[in-house]
């Protein structure tokens, strides 16, 4: 069975430095993986994807993430945060047919 | 193009009734995929539908059902509803050719039963 397990409930950086969310996976087979981000009040928007592709995956806003198969992860960084970037990002992994089972999130904290 | 577009945006409902979400999938994607966000939780899978046949079923009460209508858009169904059942009700739509090509979720329907 497929799953994945948010290392950290909540992290906290400072405007302009580097930012890293932690995701470990468990899979059968190679996986399909996802990072989605949940701004307060608003619905989930795809940060970015590996399938089985590059293991160097860049996404939108700046945000890239790292596919490890020897260590399992599938981390998310950025190289200088912004204010903009506090939500909840939630690491995902593709189950049975097309179905998605989503972490407990990350909430990421900016202060200026 | 219109994206996943759900209704209503919130509701208030009490507990024992029942209640309808309605869910409109990006236009081309024929599977309408439907999840429940807790507070606090990530969202989790509750049905899958392709093509107006359940394609796959989370582990949720019967209270829970679905349907997927010719338009392809679906409405999602909760009977007897309990103070659990409060939660942010999420639509997604997927690609013809699979979610690793396109997997877009709607705002949601916020749910609260009092």
């Amino acid at each position: 069975a497929q799953s994945v397990t948010q290392l950290d409930s909540h992290v906290s950086v400072s405007e302009g430095t580097p930012v890293l969310l932690r995701c470990n996976y468990s899979s059968s087979y190679s996986p399909s993986l996802f990072w989605y981000v949940q701004h307060p009040n608003k619905g989930l928007q795809l940060l970015l994807k590996y399938t089985s592709a590059a293991t160097l995956v860049k996404g939108i806003n700046g945000f890239e993430a790292e596919f490890k198969k020897s260590e399992t992860s599938f981390h998310l960084t950025k190289p200088s945060a912004h204010m903009s970037d506090a939500a909840e990002y939630f690491c995902v992994v593709r189950g049975g047919t097309d179905k998605l089972i989503f972490g407990t999130g990350t909430r990421l904290q900016v202060f200026p | 193009d219109a994206g996943v577009t759900q209704s209503p945006t919130h509701l208030i409902k009490t507990r024992g009734q029942q209640v309808t979400l309605r869910c409109s999938p990006i236009s081309g994607h024929k599977s309408v995929s439907w999840y429940q966000q807790v507070l606090g939780q990530g969202p989790q899978f509750i049905f899958q539908y392709y093509e107006k046949e359940e394609r796959g079923r989370g582990n949720f009460p019967d209270r829970f059902s679905a349907r997927q209508f010719p338009n392809y858009s679906s409405e999602l169904n909760v009977n007897a509803l309990l103070l659990g059942d409060s939660a942010l009700y999420l639509c997604a739509s997927s690609h013809p050719q699979g979610i690793d090509y396109g997997y877009t979720f709607g705002s949601g329907t916020r749910l609260t039963v009092v």
